[in-house]
């Protein structure tokens, strides 16, 4: 059965920090990988996508993946108590077609 | 762009009665769908893939006959909740895939269905 780990928290950080989320990952066939952000009692809202290894930016968010140690990771810089959430990693290895499988996520709490 | 929505976002209802869920596509096509639940401080759990056209795929340990899902149409799909019990009370949230979208597929997320079984 697969599985996607990641540290529950609280993981509290100040304002305008960077923010350090991780996740490690089981299944070797795993192909895309996904960081959601969900705030209580919202669904969650799709934050980055990385199929590759390396790193790939977007605005004030930077994913990292390495296949080869099954693990991915999300840093977000100049972090913004509006950041305060949790963030869900997940993989497929379906190329879309399969479902999605969810780590239970880390509470990030940024502190003003 | 990229919109998924649901229906309704917030129901209470009897034990033993069944309830409706939808879920659109709102600005593109979606021939899969996808059904999760979470608990409270639980994370997201697929219940059941659901391919237009055809019989959806339900995960281990989810009673496909307690949990109908119609995939009727390319923008949209239903999770009806048969015979409803407290237990089923949960957070219901479908996903749907871009089918005109190259590669990957990410999956967009709708806003929910709070589900209360009294």
């Amino acid at each position: 059965q697969k599985e996607v780990e990641q540290n529950s928290g609280p993981l509290s950080v100040p304002e305008g920090a960077i923010a350090s989320l991780n996740c490690t990952y089981s299944d070797r066939g795993s192909q895309s990988f996904f960081w959601y952000r969900q705030y209580s009692g919202k669904s969650p809202e799709l934050i980055m996508s990385i199929y590759s290894n390396g790193d790939k930016e977007d605005g004030r968010f930077t994913a990292q993946l390495n296949k080869a140690s099954q693990y991915v990771s999300l840093l977000i810089r100049d972090s913004q108590p509006s950041d305060s959430a949790t963030y869900l990693c997940a993989e497929t290895s379906g190329g879309g077609a399969d479902g999605l499988t969810f780590g239970k996520g880390t509470h990030l709490i940024i502190q003003p | 762009g990229a919109v998924v929505s649901q229906h309704p976002s917030r129901v209470i209802c009897k034990s033993g009665t069944s309830v409706k869920i939808e879920c659109r596509s709102l600005d593109f096509q979606a021939t899969t769908m996808f059904w999760y639940r979470q608990f409270p401080k639980q994370s997201l759990m697929l219940m059941a893939t659901s391919n237009e056209g055809s019989k959806a795929t339900y995960e281990q340990g989810v009673e496909k006959d307690k949990f109908l899902i119609n995939h009727a149409s390319l923008t949209l799909s239903t999770l009806t909740v048969t015979s409803a019990h407290p237990e089923d009370s949960s957070f219901y949230i479908c996903s749907a895939r871009d089918s005109g979208a190259r590669g990957h597929g990410t999956q967009y997320f709708g806003p929910g269905t709070r589900l209360l079984v009294l």
